[in-house]
């Protein structure tokens, strides 16, 4: 299995929602990364995990709270989003936060819109 | 603050053309430069680089680097109309962990 999936594919949400968004790679990747891509942007980095632990918080607003639940699980649970939060969120894996042999490998993406 | 930048930012060819993709970078303590092919969703991977005047090659594509000069070109021959995307050069630091920072990107867009 050399994927990267990421759940839901689409979601749209409320300002008061409370949504998650999921990840899931079973490549023995044991860093794992979120991402945030705007229309006609390149992605920025929001967090990185390594070994299931928070290794960079990228100052990003407390309304995106990360967990890594094990080490083939991310999730991204999202509250009180504001509309400028709309983007498409990308999960990514490596091997390790200081091995990228094979670069890192992306999933889908989640287009989210908050309305 | 490391930095990527891309050129051009869009570039259209008909098929069959040869394209050749620019990526400069300022970073302290480089450790790899990776270039990645971005269609609708995910950004797939297409080579990384980490030492000078080594070609990567794949198939029509190709890729070197040159530390000296701090930049990288993706070569792309006999451009076909699936070569359109969004082409994503990034760098990583030694001391970043394994954050990427990507440049803006170059649209590519190959006619028939």
């Amino acid at each position: 299995d050399t994927e990267v999936t990421q759940t839901p594919k689409h979601l749209v949400m409320g300002m008061t929602n409370k949504k998650s968004l999921k990840c899931e790679q079973h490549m023995g990747h044991r860093a794992m990364y979120w991402y945030k891509q705007k229309a006609k942007k390149p992605p920025e980095l929001m967090f990185v995990y390594s070994y299931e632990k928070l290794s960079i918080n990228e100052s990003v607003p407390s309304r995106f709270s990360p967990e890594c639940p094990n080490s083939s699980l991310l999730n991204l649970h999202l509250h009180a989003l504001q509309p400028e939060d709309s983007a498409l969120y990308l999960c990514a894996s490596s091997q390790d936060l200081y091995r990228e042999d094979n670069g890192y490998t992306f999933g889908s993406g989640t287009r989210l819109t908050v309305v | 603050e490391d930095k990527v930048v891309q050129s051009p930012l869009s570039l259209v060819v008909h098929e069959g053309d040869t394209v050749t993709l620019n990526c400069s970078y300022e970073v302290t303590n480089f450790r790899s430069l990776l270039w990645y092919k971005q269609e609708k969703k995910a950004p797939t991977f297409l080579f990384m680089l980490t030492s000078s005047g080594i070609e990567k090659k794949s198939g029509r594509l190709s890729s070197i680097l040159d530390k000296k000069e701090l930049f990288s070109i993706l070569n792309i021959t006999a451009t076909q109309t699936g070569d359109s995307a969004v082409y994503l050069c990034a760098v990583v630091a030694k001391t970043s962990g394994s954050r990427l920072t990507f440049g803006e990107g170059t649209q590519l867009t190959v006619n028939p």
